[in-house]
């Protein structure tokens, strides 16, 4: 089974600097296909979790664009350029690449300081 | 709009049986793999099991493999999780959702599954 790592495990942001999250995978999730399917969801308290980016850097309709997700293979980023206070929760990469086994990261936690 | 809405979650003695439900409406709910994803309390996601559009190929991680069952009913528009021997480790909000191209585009409220004596 692929496994999907994260890190670091929380994060606290002063409001208006930059945030990265790292999401590594056991195997490569680039598909036969050609395409990566690398998935990051953001969880606030109490709420259900709301896809960001897809395929590594494609952005969610409606998402920010200080949301940004890059990198290939094994290796991927979340980067905020500029957090807000609606930023704070927990963060999650998924790998589709390799069904039926898919798999989600154990979450980044992000909290303002 | 696509709606996702479970129902069935409560409180079950260990080794009971719950079914869970998820009424879909806004798309056309045949042509949909749907899946079923849990958090445990503080934890993060895991993705339990998924089911074709025409109800085949359903897929159990090995968590659930042998107690849980998924099945759909196309002219409801509905989806279900039969949970049968329960555990402690059961415990967990349950998520409907709806995959497109290797990702979740669409997810339910969730149902808070809570297995205890």
């Amino acid at each position: 089974d692929v496994v999907m790592t994260q890190s670091p495990l929380s994060l606290a942001v002063t409001l208006g600097q930059p945030a990265s999250i790292s999401c590594r995978s056991s195997q490569s999730l680039v598909h036969s296909n050609g395409n990566t399917y690398l998935s990051w969801f953001h969880q606030r308290p109490g709420q259900s979790p709301r896809r960001l980016i897809y395929k590594v850097s494609s952005r969610d309709s409606g998402v920010p664009d200080r949301f940004s997700g890059s990198g290939s293979g094994t290796d991927f980023t979340l980067k905020i350029s500029r957090v807000e206070a609606e930023d704070v929760g927990v963060y999650y990469c998924f790998q589709g690449t390799h069904w039926p086994r898919l798999a989600f990261g154990g979450g980044t936690k992000v909290e303002i300081k | 709009q696509v709606q996702l809405v479970e129902s069935g979650g409560g409180l079950v003695n260990p080794g009971g049986s719950l079914r869970l439900s998820c009424a879909t409406s806004g798309f056309s709910f045949s042509a949909q793999y749907m899946a079923w994803i849990r958090q445990a309390p503080g934890k993060g996601l895991e993705w339990i099991s998924h089911i074709s559009g025409s109800g085949s190929n359903p897929y159990y991680a090995d968590s659930v493999k042998g107690r849980f069952a998924i099945s759909r009913d196309n002219a409801k528009n509905s989806l279900y999780l039969q949970m049968n021997s329960l555990r402690a480790e059961d415990t967990a909000v349950y998520y409907c959702a709806r995959p497109d191209d290797s990702s979740i585009t669409y997810w339910g409220q969730g149902t808070l599954v809570t297995v205890s004596s």
